[in-house]
């Protein structure tokens, strides 16, 4: 099992530009959630999808949007990136939307210069 | 809004000595709980949880944590650290609505372990 995999490991963008991240869950889970976590800080929710709809959203501006594709995939979308963008960004998957146990993959470092 | 506080944002023990993590939570229900720990440049690997059942809770790596109501608290304990447990450690929290839910951590502990 590979557990939750994240692409890329690192990525460096210009502000005002536009990335995206992906996520695969780990196999069986069909729900995932993205968090954010900024240098020194906890991990911070962004959103949650589940049967390809975003359920709950995060404290965080509609500059940040994803999609969750039939596979349960899902990607993360920032546009107009800010210097304050920059962080560890962190999927989680579950099954059926349970909060008993996430697995984290092990992120993407979004460097923004 | 629920919240996780963690006391000590660095902590350092001696090899072989007791490691003690605070970690307090507001809920006006009762709560699941979680300790995962953060190696370097890695994501979050979950040390146990607390759910329902028995309020001892072991985890992996000879970890446990004690979910206790009445002080809104879920420490975590290792009776004798190892120099691979230098690591952050997050307590966090679900907090859920309509079926969905959120986890809330807290800032996290780094934890040192000198030899």
């Amino acid at each position: 099992d590979a557990g939750v995999t994240q692409s890329p490991t690192h990525l460096i963008k210009t502000r005002g530009q536009q990335v995206t991240l992906r996520c695969s869950p780990k196999s069986g889970h069909d729900t995932v959630s993205w968090y954010q976590q900024a240098l020194g800080q906890g991990p911070q929710f962004i959103f949650q999808y589940y049967e390809e709809e975003e359920r709950q959203r995060g404290n965080f501006p509609d500059r940040f949007s994803g999609h969750q594709f039939p596979n349960y995939s899902s990607e993360l979308n920032v546009n107009a990136l800010l210097l304050g963008d920059s962080a560890l960004y962190l999927c989680a998957s579950s099954f059926d939307r349970a909060n008993t146990e996430a697995f984290f993959g092990q992120g993407t470092r979004l460097t923004v210069v | 809004a629920q919240s996780v506080t963690q006391l000590g944002s660095h902590v350092s023990v001696s090899e072989g000595a007791l490691v003690l993590l605070r970690c307090n939570y507001s809920s006006s229900v009762p709560p699941y709980l979680f300790w995962y720990v953060q190696y370097p440049n890695q994501g979050l690997q979950l040390l146990l949880k607390y759910t329902t059942g028995a309020t001892l809770v072991k985890g992996i790596n000879g970890f446990e944590a004690e979910f206790k109501k009445s002080e809104t608290s879920f420490h975590l304990t290792k009776p004798s650290a190892h120099m691979s447990d230098a690591a952050e450690y997050f307590c966090a929290v679900s907090e859920g609505t309509s079926g969905t839910y959120k986890y809330i951590f807290g800032t996290g502990t780094r934890l040192k372990v000198l030899a």
